[in-house]
């Protein structure tokens, strides 16, 4: 059974910090693993999808890695900004269901 | 192209009642799923319908829960009757082809509080 776990719970960081959140999964033969931003009473909104057979994606300021063999994935966000308040949350594929860590609320203090 | 929209965003019921969730999936997704957020919780898999047919429900809580999808178009969901650990949200989800390789798009969820 894939099981998804984030570190940090919650973060607090002053604007421009960069942030590193952290997810983990227990069985790395995953097809592909994402990552969702979810807004206050918003759905999810998909940010950035790698690939097994990739090391990183990158999206403006946003960069996620993959390292499948220690079951880890990294999203980096630099120079943090306001709107960038939210819980973001990794998945990925156990078979045709999602599964999700429990989320990083992250807050950026103007 | 119009995303998946879910109805109602926001419902709050009496423990006891009944309540119907909608989910309308992207056009032409015949891949449905919901999937549900209880406070303090990770997002956990329901239920996934290959147009009209369940394919798989294992996720469901228990019997109080219905899902249907006639005619492959927008599904429901049900609750009955509903108690105070059923509050959380509901999130639908729809694909074109089947997950993995397929990606899912999510709803802006039903938020369900149960009193």
């Amino acid at each position: 059974k894939q099981e998804v776990t984030q570190i940090p719970a919650a973060l607090s960081v002053p604007e421009g910090e960069n942030l590193v959140l952290n997810c983990s999964f227990t069985d790395s033969a995953i097809y592909n693993l994402q990552w969702f931003r979810q807004d206050p009473g918003k759905g999810l909104t998909s940010l950035l999808l790698i690939q097994s057979s990739q090391r990183e994606q990158t999206s403006g300021r946003l960069n996620a890695s993959l390292d499948k063999s220690s079951g880890r994935s990294t999203l980096y966000i630099a120079a943090s900004q306001p709107g960038d308040s939210a819980t973001y949350l990794c998945a990925v594929p156990n078979d045709y269901k999602l599964s999700f860590g429990a989320g990083t609320t992250v807050t950026v203090r103007a | 192209e119009a995303g998946v929209t879910q109805f109602p965003s926001h419902s709050v019921i009496e423990k006891g009642q009944t309540v119907t969730l909608r989910c309308d999936p992207i056009s032409g997704h015949d891949n449905l799923y919901w999937y549900r957020r209880v406070m303090g919780k990770e997002i956990k898999f329901l239920l996934h319908f290959v147009k009209e047919s369940k394919q798989d429900e294992s996720g469901m809580p228990n019997n109080r829960f219905l899902a249907e999808r006639t005619g492959g178009t927008y599904s429901t969901l049900k609750v009955q009757p509903a108690e105070l650990e059923d509050s959380g949200v509901y999130f639908c989800a729809s694909s074109q082809v089947r997950s993995p390789r397929g990606l899912q798009f999510f709803g802006p969820g039903t938020r369900l509080t149960v009193l």
